[in-house]
């Protein structure tokens, strides 16, 4: 499968829960991007990994947690999550250093906190 | 602080009708980018604009970035239905370090048949 694949498409989870969100490219890109889109809100970077070192963390609570395993995985931990957490979390991949090739985005994940 | 800012926020039109999109910043700009989200999806790239005064053209949509790289516009011609999504900016700062995106908060469009 080509492009950015997240999974799972759809997440209901209790404030008590541990999930994880998990992303996946091999699209030979080297740098990979959290981000969360809630209603009415711009897009909000999370957390950037280049060459698969956590490069930027935008002062996101400790309930969320990434891991860059390898260059072609990004995981997003997540536990004792609040209902504002409830929105569509998107990850991203792209070449390092070359904006001109844009980002590409996974399909995201709807997350709602009950 | 936005750094790009984006207006309208929200625009509904009839099928047919033209419409344009902008994208604005005090900021200078290596490259920008547009990107259109359709409900339950991911952003997707439109199109790159690296040149002061630079115009693309993609069918019925037509970008520009300003002569002073801090500003862009997307035109669309003869809105469908099919145009109906999320349009985002997304802009590369000078010396960003990883070419890191900056985005816009988006125009919500609904073309109606």
């Amino acid at each position: 499968e080509t492009g950015v694949t997240q999974t799972p498409r759809h997440l209901v989870m209790g404030m008590t829960n541990k999930k994880s969100l998990k992303c996946e490219q091999h699209l030979g890109h080297n740098a990979m991007y959290w981000y969360k889109q809630s209603a009415k809100k711009p897009l909000e970077l999370m957390f950037v990994y280049s060459l698969e070192e956590r490069v930027e963390n935008n002062s996101v609570p400790s309930r969320f947690s990434p891991e860059c395993p390898n260059s072609s995985h990004l995981f997003l931990h997540l536990h004792t999550l609040q209902p504002e957490d409830s929105a569509l979390y998107l990850c991203a991949s792209s070449r390092e250093g070359q904006p001109y090739y844009g980002y590409t985005f996974g399909s995201g994940t709807r997350l709602t906190v009950v | 602080t936005q750094l790009l800012e984006q207006s309208p926020q929200f625009l509904s039109i009839q099928e047919g009708e033209n419409l344009t999109v902008y994208c604005n910043s005090s900021s200078v700009f290596s490259s920008l980018q547009w990107y259109r989200q359709e409900p339950g999806e991911g952003p997707v790239l439109l199109v790159t604009v690296v040149t002061g005064g630079e115009v693309k053209k993609l069918k019925r949509l037509t970008f520009q970035f300003g002569d002073a790289r801090k500003d862009s516009s997307l035109h669309i011609t003869a809105a469908q239905p099919g145009d109906t999504g999320l349009y985002l900016c997304a802009g590369a700062r000078i010396y960003n370090q990883g070419g890191k995106l900056i985005f816009g908060q988006g125009t919500e469009l609904s073309v109606k048949p």
